[in-house]
């Protein structure tokens, strides 16, 4: 149980484009999903996190006209990037937080691979 | 701010062998502590996790101690095999309820863990 999906697995696309990621809890429901952002040989940094149904909340330094996320159902989350730029490459991984459940743990997708040229 | 430090890698060790990951903190209050593990091509998955000083955290031979008069919990193997080869990842959680950071992990760098037959 408690598997979260990440689509696509990797994406290169042309500067100046958009591109979105999925993100879905398969098996649960989630009220809230994070996004975050992992460079190479360094740590994950959250970008944001998203409750359903209502504005997501930013980290300081995230732009959030440039990663747009949208939470629109219990299972489903997507972050877009737009006018994407080299410097957007990144590996950016999702996690998931069971509806109704007190532990507050997150279950991990298995991270979606970036590349702008 | 919070944060956590763990110590670099990669590390790679024969099979059998005794392992340590270090791992120490700064935050505020009483946060929770939390060893992640990522196999190849997998998403983040709760190895273990402790609540509150001296409390051990123990999973697949995997054991952690959160000492607060150090700061520190430390992953410990007593004999690795070559399925633990993964990047570990240490965190916390802010224990305060309320507001948009409950909830919010902060993570590690990653130790790259190599074992070879």
């Amino acid at each position: 149980g408690a598997v979260v999906s990440q689509h696509p697995s990797r994406v290169i696309c042309k500067s100046g484009t958009s591109v979105k990621i999925e993100c879905r809890s398969l098996d649960f429901q989630a009220t809230t999903m994070f996004w975050y952002r992992q460079f190479p040989k360094q740590s994950l940094m959250l970008m944001a996190t998203s409750n359903e149904g209502s504005k997501a909340t930013y980290e300081q330094g995230v732009e959030k006209d440039k990663f747009l996320i949208n939470h629109a159902s219990l299972t489903l989350s997507t972050l877009t990037v737009t006018s994407a730029h080299p410097e957007d490459s990144s590996f950016y991984i999702c996690s998931a937080r069971e509806q109704g459940i007190s532990s507050y743990e997150q279950y991990f997708g298995p991270g979606t691979r970036l590349t702008v040229t | 701010g919070d944060s956590v430090t763990q110590m670099e890698g990669p590390v790679t060790l024969s099979e059998e062998a005794f392992l340590t990951i270090n791992c120490t903190y700064t935050a505020t209050g009483y946060p929770s502590l939390f060893w992640y593990v990522q196999y190849p091509g997998e998403g983040l998955q709760l190895l273990l996790k402790a609540t509150k000083a001296d409390d051990k955290g123990s999973n697949k031979g995997f054991e952690a101690t959160y000492r607060k008069e150090t700061t520190s919990f430390h992953l410990e193997k007593g004999s690795v095999q070559v399925s633990d080869s993964a990047v570990y990842f240490c965190a916390l959680r802010r224990s305060n309820a309320g507001g948009t950071s409950y909830g919010k992990l902060t993570f590690g760098q990653g130790t790259i863990l190599t074992v070879h037959p």
